[in-house]
């Protein structure tokens, strides 16, 4: 079955330090992906997204590549700020329509100390 | 701008009670879930739907059952609820467009306490 694997947190860094939150993948056929990030008290929120081999991701000064030779789609960022302080899960959809629902990792809690 | 909402923030029950949990949303989405998130385990889908009177099991059904019987409404029902169910529980709801590409947009969440 499909599968989403990421770096246990919690994870903490001093601000403008450089993110990277590991995440890799197992699925069959060509999945999309995604990175959700939930903020304390508040439900998800999609952060970015890559649907083919290749393709980046970005917004809000992160970035996700899609490597499928090494089935990953790490999250950086250059330089981070408290406010970037939340929960952060990767998923994949390997349905069309994504009618069957997101397949998510454990979640990484990031910490981000001023 | 898009809403999914969900009738409570907190809800605390007694053990055996019948519980009823509540999403609407208003964007016209075919496609609606249920999960929920636990510390350590991620979120996990309970059921889905991807039309009205539609329903099909996600990966931890066992315990809940679910109504969608009108297209911006899908509830999550707890027939006789445990104390294993207490948890983070989150519906979403995506549009179906025949790719694997859709975001998913999701509610604020329930937290439920069983005592």
């Amino acid at each position: 079955g499909n599968s989403v694997t990421q770096m246990e947190g919690p994870v903490t860094l001093s601000e403008e330090a450089f993110l990277t939150i590991n995440c890799t993948y197992t699925a069959t056929g060509y999945p999309s992906l995604f990175w959700y990030v939930q903020y304390p008290g508040e439900g998800l929120q999609l952060l970015l997204k890559a649907t083919k081999a290749d393709d980046k991701g970005s917004n809000k000064g992160f970035e996700a590549t899609y490597r499928k030779e090494t089935t990953s789609f790490h999250l950086e960022k250059g330089s981070v700020q408290v406010s970037d302080s939340a929960v952060y899960f990767c998923a994949l959809s390997a349905s069309g329509g994504g009618a069957d629902g997101l397949t998510f990792g454990k979640g990484t809690h990031l910490i981000i100390q001023p | 701008d898009v809403k999914v909402t969900q009738s409570s923030r907190y809800l605390v029950k007694r053990t055996g009670e019948k519980v009823f949990l509540e999403c609407v949303q208003d964007m016209d989405h075919e496609n609606m879930f249920w999960y929920r998130q636990d510390p350590g385990l991620g979120l996990r889908l309970i059921y889905f739907s991807y039309d009205v009177k539609m329903k099909e099991k996600g990966d931890i059904p066992e315990g809940y059952s679910v109504s969608r019987e009108k297209k911006e409404r899908f509830s999550l029902i707890l027939e006789s609820a445990s104390t294993n169910q207490t948890s983070m529980y989150l519906c979403a709801s995506s549009l179906f467009s025949g790719r694997a590409n859709n975001e998913q947009f999701f509610g604020p969440g329930t937290r439920l306490t069983v005592l």
